[in-house]
């Protein structure tokens, strides 16, 4: 069985504020974790993945996100954000069935 | 075309009737899944594809539901018996193929069902 937890269903920040939007996992097998964007009126887009190596993933637009093993965790980050990062973004694990969580409104205020 | 295709972008039945809704994959991708969103809700995992048979077919709810890839391109996903509850976006994404990409890699714009 596999599970994630968005804690957040919102979150405001300022413009060129840095934000972190938050993410657990649960997996009874090898985790692969992902991020996912979705704009206004836009497809889902993949932001980044974790299949092995470094903890510490790299996505586009300025966006990365950390693995962490022992807290369960895939918290995203962005040092500064833009009017433009206003969207849905939504954790997901699996390996080819993956899953999704509920999703962080992520609100850029100017 | 360059990107996930999927028709109708809107759909609205009637209870009881049958649908089907189609996604054409981006060109030589070899992996295909179905999802479907309810308002507020994240995707839901409904079937995958790895060319023409269903890999996974764990997320389909019920009987009333069934997907084809005949020839490993074009899916459909068909409804028999449309429920009011049916109603959702339905999404479909594609990726490269086993080995290359793990997971859904790009998503098209949905299929808005309603049924009334």
């Amino acid at each position: 069985a596999q599970s994630v937890t968005q804690l957040d269903s919102q979150v405001p920040v300022f413009e060129e504020a840095p934000v972190e939007l938050r993410c657990n996992y649960s997996s009874s097998v090898s985790v692969y974790l992902f991020w996912y964007v979705q704009y206004p009126n836009q497809g889902l887009q993949l932001l980044l993945k974790y299949l092995s190596g470094s903890t510490l993933v790299k996505g586009i637009n300025g966006f990365e996100a950390e693995f962490n093993k022992s807290q369960t965790s895939f918290h995203l980050r962005k040092p500064s954000v833009h009017i433009s990062d206003t969207a849905e973004y939504f954790c997901a694990v699996g390996y080819q069935k993956v899953t999704f969580g509920t999703g962080t409104k992520l609100q850029v205020i100017p | 075309g360059a990107g996930v295709s999927q028709t109708p972008s809107n759909k609205v039945t009637e209870k009881g009737k049958y649908v089907e809704l189609r996604c054409d994959p981006i060109s030589g991708h070899t992996a295909l899944y179905w999802y479907r969103q309810s308002l507020g809700q994240g995707p839901e995992f409904l079937i995958y594809f790895q060319g023409t048979g269903a890999a996974d077919d764990s997320g389909l709810p019920n009987d009333r539901f069934f997907a084809v890839r005949p020839e490993g391109s074009v899916s459909t996903l068909k409804i028999q018996r449309t429920e009011r509850g049916d109603s959702a976006v339905y999404l479909c994404a594609s990726s490269p193929g086993a080995g290359k990409t793990l997971g859904p890699a790009f998503f098209g714009q949905g299929t808005r069902l309603t049924v009334v």
